[in-house]
This record gives structure tokens, sequence and C-alpha cells, in this order.
């Protein structure tokens, strides 16, 4: 069965700080690792990550996958109140599109 | 660009009720897709529509849940009767295809449907 396990689960820091967020996955037929950001709303999309080795960078947010290991971080440097939200991992799987989450990572950056 | 729109934003409703949510995706996406969030877990496919035809409606409780995409474009999504365990987020997506972009998908704010 495709399974995408993410950790922590919950992780509390104060601003300033740098975050590593964890994605492991075992997906038949992959295609595409994608992390998204979900406040009080709908989850918004930041990056998609197709080969190995590549860092994919957005401000203060970065993101790198290995597709030997099956697993990809996201961090976040220098954190800030507006950065809490639930990070989810998702994986696409097939030609069809589909995407398999996982359960998500519930990031709260105290002032 | 206008959004994913998603209507109604908040509903309660008593178990063996019935319920419907509407969708509208982006101008131009040809794939539409309906998740259930629930509290703690990450979305889960319940159905994906590609222009007016399904792709893929393997997670959809079929005995109760019913979905359909008239015309290609505007989705609703029917849950009848409703169960506690139906209680979750039910978010919309829609992306573009073909290729890799098809993985981008872009969500509507979402229904919270609290079965009582």
């Amino acid at each position: 069965e495709d399974k995408v396990v993410q950790s922590p689960l919950s992780l509390v820091v104060h601003e300033g700080d740098t975050v590593t967020l964890n994605c492991s996955y075992e997906v038949t037929n992959f295609r595409s690792l994608l992390w998204y950001k979900q406040e009080k709303k709908a989850p918004t999309f930041l990056f998609m990550l197709t080969s190995s080795g590549i860092e994919k960078k957005s401000g203060r947010l970065s993101s790198i996958l290995d597709k030997k290991e099956l697993f990809s971080i996201l961090n976040i440097t220098a954190t800030q109140t507006g950065d809490s939200a639930i990070y989810l991992c998702a994986v696409g799987s097939g030609n069809t599109g589909k995407l398999i989450f996982g359960q998500g990572t519930t990031l709260q950056v105290k002032p | 660009e206008a959004g994913v729109a998603q209507s109604p934003r908040y509903k309660i409703i008593e178990k063996r009720q019935s319920v419907a949510f509407w969708c509208n995706p982006i101008s131009g996406h040809a794939t539409l897709y309906w998740y259930q969030q629930i509290l703690g877990q990450g979305p889960k496919l319940l159905i994906q529509f590609q222009n007016n035809g399904v792709v893929d409606d393997s997670q959809l409780p079929k005995d109760r849940f019913s979905a359909e995409r008239l015309k290609g474009v505007d989705s609703t999504l029917k849950i009848q009767p409703a169960k506690l365990e139906d209680s979750a987020v039910y978010l919309c997506a829609s992306s573009i295809r073909p290729g890799l972009k098809t993985y981008e998908q872009y969500f509507g704010p979402g229904t919270r449907l609290t079965v009582t």
C-alpha cells in the first residue's frame, strides 16, 4: 500500500529558529513530490520536486528530494510567526495526477 | 485569476440527513478533485474528474457518496445519508493537464461538515 509519512507531527519553535520537516514515502510509480502549506483554509502550493539533489528555494523556504532514500526535507530559516501552519507533503503517483498526502506537520512559531 | 470556489463554507447536519457541496474550478483547468480531510490527517482523494469523466473513484464510499461534473466545469459532491464519521473538511482542487503540471493542484477553501 502506498504511504507518505511526515515527521515530526508537531513542532514548536521561537522566531528566528531554523526548522527541518521530513517526509518519507513508499509509493509505486513515483512521479513527483510536493509541499503545501495549510493555514486555516486551503492548502497552498509551495514546491514540486521531481529530480534528486536539486534544491528548490523560495525566500526562506527550501526543499530537496532524495529519490534513492525515498525522502524529502523542507527547511525554513529565520522562522516568523506567519510560518505557523500545517505543512503537507504529497507524492504524485501514476499518470493521472493522483496525490497521496502525508498526515502533515503542525508548526507553531512563538514570538 | 480567480481561485477555486466552494460553497457552503460550513454545514451542520444530523446523521442520516443528506448534504451537497459545490465546486467551481479555476477557469481552464480540466481536472477536478474532491478530497476528504479528517481532523489531524492529510487530505484523502475521494474522486477525480478529467473534464466530465471519472478518472479515479476507488476511495469514494459509493453506497452514500456521489459526485458529478456536468459540462466539465462545476461539480457537486453529495452525501446521503450522512454518518458521524463523515465529519470532515471537504476540499475541491483543480489542475491543468497534461504533463507534470497536473500534479500542481490548486485548492478551494473547503467546506467544513459537522454531523451530529
